[in-house]
């Protein structure tokens, strides 16, 4: 069954550090992949996805292949970062259902001052 | 315009009772799932409807789940005989079914159950 991991439970940065979540998958076909976020007290909402190669509030994800990784990245954390993060893969086993969401556990990232 | 939303936000049930709870997708979406998340765990997907059916019902744990969507708008999930491990975060998600690697998912608020 396909997987994706997110090796840490909590990350901790100060502000103005760099910083990278995570995240690895199985699955053998061509992966479709994105983060979720999820701030205090609000919903799930979209990050960004490999498909769309796009920056978003200065984040951002290269699918590696070979690492089977989708690692999401930020040069400058700030405060407003600190939520929860979770990769994501959508497909099912035979390559089909790419409806199905597959998610990690999530990383809490905390942004300290 | 406003986005999914999900009735009740809280409910705490017997163990052995029946609960339903509901989702109200974006208007015009066709897709509408459900996800349900535990405690320290990710959403996990329980059901996925195109239209008025069922498309995937892979992810209900057993028969004591089941799901419906009978206007291909509103869905409510039903949990009979609730067990203390049915406590969770049930979450509601819809979409424009577009091309593959573009389907974004809005979710609602979720609904929290907690069976005594």
């Amino acid at each position: 069954a396909q997987r994706v991991t997110q090796p840490e439970k909590l990350l901790s940065v100060f502000k103005g550090a760099p910083v990278e979540l995570k995240c690895n998958y199985s699955y053998s076909g061509s992966p479709e992949l994105f983060w979720y976020v999820q701030y205090s007290r609000q919903r799930l909402q979209l990050l960004l996805r490999h498909i769309s190669r796009e920056s978003i509030k200065g984040f951002t994800a290269d699918l590696n292949k070979g690492e089977t990784s989708f690692h999401l990245k930020k040069p400058f954390a700030q405060e407003e970062d600190s939520a929860m993060y979770y990769c994501a893969h959508a497909g099912g086993d035979s390559g089909g259902s790419n409806y199905k969401l597959t998610f990690g556990k999530g990383t809490l990232l905390t942004v300290n001052p | 315009g406003a986005g999914v939303s999900q009735t009740p936000s809280n409910k705490v049930t017997e163990k052995g009772k029946y609960v339903e709870l509901r989702c109200d997708p974006i208007s015009g979406h066709t897709a509408l799932y459900w996800y349900r998340q535990s405690l320290g765990q990710g959403p996990e997907f329980l059901i996925y409807f195109q239209g008025t059916g069922a498309a995937d019902d892979s992810g209900l744990p057993n028969d004591r789940f089941f799901a419906v969507r009978p206007e291909g708008s509103v869905s409510t999930l039903k949990i009979q005989r609730t067990e203390r491990g049915d406590s969770a975060v049930y979450l509601c998600a819809s979409s424009l079914l577009r091309l593959a690697g573009d389907n974004e998912q809005f979710f609602g608020p979720g609904t929290r159950l907690t069976v005594l």
